[in-house]
């Protein structure tokens, strides 16, 4: 079976920084996402991780493992409307893209 | 590019009526996906399309739900009979060919379904 799992919630500072894992166990591999969904919005984009390693893009990197099925997603410089679900989502070797149940980030002033 | 809308935004219906719900992706997408939000839980994938061929059905949907892409453009999603387990946001999402320079799914701000 498909599976995809995540922390269902975490909690952090403003101006911290905060590591959300996710880990994956699908039929085939072809990329991994990761979005952001503020209560009642549709997910928006922030990454897609092809191949190993490291892809920064502001205060937001993402990193992917193939080998180990592992992905993280990185938020630096924490500001208070971060605080939102991030969805991890793969991918498949049919081009199905399966996601997590999501992590919901509580951020503290 | 006026992004995936989706009509009707809210649905509020009877249980044992029938409801669809329809998505109309970005221009020249040519794959189309639904799935189903529940509170605190992320999408369950239900279905996709390339251009007008059904991909793929989510084993764990019954036979009251059937999708359709005609023409390979907008798509509809129609429950029969509905319950009140079907009450759910409904989100559409498009994308380019996979393998093109911009490989992300675009979402429509979803149809919230509720069955009383």
């Amino acid at each position: 079976g498909q599976n995809i799992d995540q922390p269902t919630e975490m909690t952090a500072t403003e101006g911290a920084i905060v590591q959300i894992n996710c880990t994956y166990q699908t039929s085939g591999f072809n990329g991994l996402f990761w979005y952001q969904q503020h209560a009642g919005e549709a997910p928006t984009f922030l990454s897609y991780n092809v191949l190993d390693g490291l892809e920064e893009k502001g205060r937001f990197s993402s990193f992917l493992s193939r080998s180990k099925g592992y992905s993280y997603l990185l938020l630096k410089e924490l500001q208070m409307k971060d605080s939102a679900s991030y969805l991890c989502a793969v991918r498949d070797r049919d081009d199905k893209i399966i996601f997590g149940k999501g992590t919901r980030l509580h951020i503290l002033p | 590019d006026t992004g995936v809308s989706q009509d009707p935004r809210h649905k509020i219906t009877k249980r044992g009526q029938n409801v669809t719900f329809r998505c109309d992706p970005i221009s020249e997408h040519n794959r189309l996906y639904w799935y189903r939000q529940t509170l605190g839980q992320g999408p369950e994938f239900l279905t996709y399309f390339q251009n007008e061929a059904q991909l793929e059905k989510s084993r764990l949907l019954s036979d009251r739900f059937s999708a359709e892409r005609p023409k390979g453009s907008f798509s509809t999603l129609e429950i029969q009979r509905t319950e009140q387990g079907d009450s759910a946001m409904y989100l559409c999402a498009s994308s380019l060919p996979w393998g093109a320079q911009n490989e992300k799914l675009f979402f429509g701000s979803g149809t919230q379904l509720s069955v009383l």
